[in-house]
């Protein structure tokens, strides 16, 4: 069964709103978890490593004000996209590791209109 | 700077046949090498993965062939199914905690 749940699977928001996804980890607590972008028939690129109680750290390139994480306890992981632009449409991607595996949420496909 | 290189970008294969994927790598600190299939719509799932203290692992019709001197690792599908037809990544990280790092991806057609 899925142990890493994120909402929503799809949302379609209009530009200049804020969007906001979530991670939730349904087995073990994650005092870590990664936000992933994935464009159209490319890969998934990470954009931010999430950790429970203090700020995230954001790959180069991506803006912190924009792409706001939130990691306030050890089951979830918020990303917020404020501001939206129909650039930002993407699927976003959440994950979390164990010692042995790495394990993905279902994905949020964002399109903003 | 790409970590992890990945090839073929697509590949077409006759159901019954062998899909190869090939992934190679730079950082020798790497620790961890998995394999995941992509639906469209649908995030990545994990196929198998390997360690480098062996140099290959089979799960069904899955292997990965791993070569630590050539920093080098593949996939192999046996009797390939129109059904195996996804989206291919390979990966690689350092321990436990760390992000993975993702190959392009290979888009596999199992034709009937």
């Amino acid at each position: 069964g899925a142990v890493v749940s994120q909402h929503p699977s799809r949302v379609i928001c209009k530009s200049g709103t804020s969007v906001k996804i979530e991670c939730r980890s349904l087995d073990f607590q994650a005092t870590t978890m990664f936000w992933y972008r994935q464009f159209p028939k490319q890969s998934l690129m990470l954009m931010a490593t999430s950790n429970e109680g203090s700020k995230a750290t954001y790959e180069q390139g991506v803006e912190k004000d924009k792409f706001l994480i939130n990691h306030a306890s050890l089951t979830l992981s918020t990303l917020t996209v404020t501001s939206a632009h129909p650039e930002d449409s993407s699927f976003y991607i959440c994950s979390k590791d164990s010692n042995t595996e790495a394990f993905f949420g279902q994905g949020t496909r964002l399109t903003v209109v | 700077q790409q970590q992890v290189k990945q090839s073929p970008q697509s590949l077409i294969v006759q159901k019954g046949g062998i899909s190869i994927i090939n992934c190679a790598y730079e950082n020798t600190a790497f620790d961890y090498f998995p394999w995941y299939q992509q639906f469209p719509g649908k995030g990545p799932a994990l196929l198998i993965a390997i360690r480098p203290d062996v140099s290959e692992k089979k799960e069904g019709r899955f292997t990965i062939s791993f070569n630590k001197s050539a920093k080098q690792f593949s996939l192999h599908i046996m009797d390939s199914q129109p059904g195996d037809s996804a989206t291919y990544f390979c990966a690689a990280r350092l321990n436990s905690g760390y992000a993975l790092n993702f190959g392009k991806g290979t888009s596999l057609l199992v034709t009937p």
